[in-house]
């Protein structure tokens, strides 16, 4: 069965750095999405993309996040000056296209940021 | 805001009994609403989604939409302790189908 893979599987980073977590969305999928969940908050959507661009994005996904689908199947969520607010989960999804597609998620990486 | 609010737990129930999960959301435009089953330290897992008002059933697991009430539950019969996790509830939102979700309920099933 078709899955969305993420590595790093565990990133631990010091403050200021920056990092790459990369996914690898269901090929057939064209919606990407990226969520975080820190340590006991709920999952938190910060944005999608969809025909190679940024669809959507949050409050959160500032100015130090960009996404990226660098070839035909890796997409990118990159940090550019980590802080320690940013240790959370991170989660890839993708989703199919048509009226009634679930999203689908990855395993997630842990990032740690000292 | 676009909220969704669960009751964090935790919910206790035998192995053998039912157990009942709500979930509430203030978006009354909202079409879509899934569960999602999590796993401590893991990511979440699609159990079931609904779109109708009614019931729908998979296995042992029955989806609720009530959307004039703008409520959701799921309902596990005969729990297993491999049930044992947190249940995300989780509304699309907006034209990117974006997920709103609730913090969840976590859930003990007792052998």
């Amino acid at each position: 069965e078709p899955e969305v893979t993420q590595t790093p599987s565990h990133q631990v980073t010091q403050m200021g750095q920056e990092v790459i977590l990369r996914c690898v969305p269901i090929s057939n999928h064209l919606y990407f999405y990226w969520y975080r969940q820190i340590l006991g908050q709920k999952v938190e959507f910060l944005v999608s993309f969809y025909n190679n661009e940024i669809s959507e994005k949050s409050e959160i996904f500032d100015d130090q996040f960009s996404v990226e689908r660098p070839d035909g199947s890796n997409f990118t969520l990159k940090i550019r000056s980590t802080k320690l607010e940013d240790s959370a989960m991170y989660f890839c999804a993708s989703r199919g296209t048509g009226e009634f597609y679930e999203q689908y998620f990855g395993p997630g990486t842990r990032l740690t940021v000292t | 805001q676009k909220e969704v609010e669960q009751n964090s737990g935790p919910l206790s129930v035998p192995e053998g009994a039912i157990a009942s999960l709500n979930c509430t959301y203030s978006d009354r435009g909202s079409q879509s609403f899934f569960w999602y089953r999590q796993y401590s330290g893991k990511s979440p897992e699609l159990i079931m989604f609904i779109y109708s008002n009614g019931d729908k059933e998979d296995g042992r697991f029955t989806a609720q939409l009530n959307k004039a009430s703008q409520y959701v539950s799921l309902l596990i019969r005969d729990s297993q302790p491999s049930d044992s996790a947190t249940y995300l509830c989780a509304v699309e939102a907006g034209n990117n189908r974006k997920l709103i979700w609730g913090l969840g309920t976590s859930l003990a099933v007792n052998p």
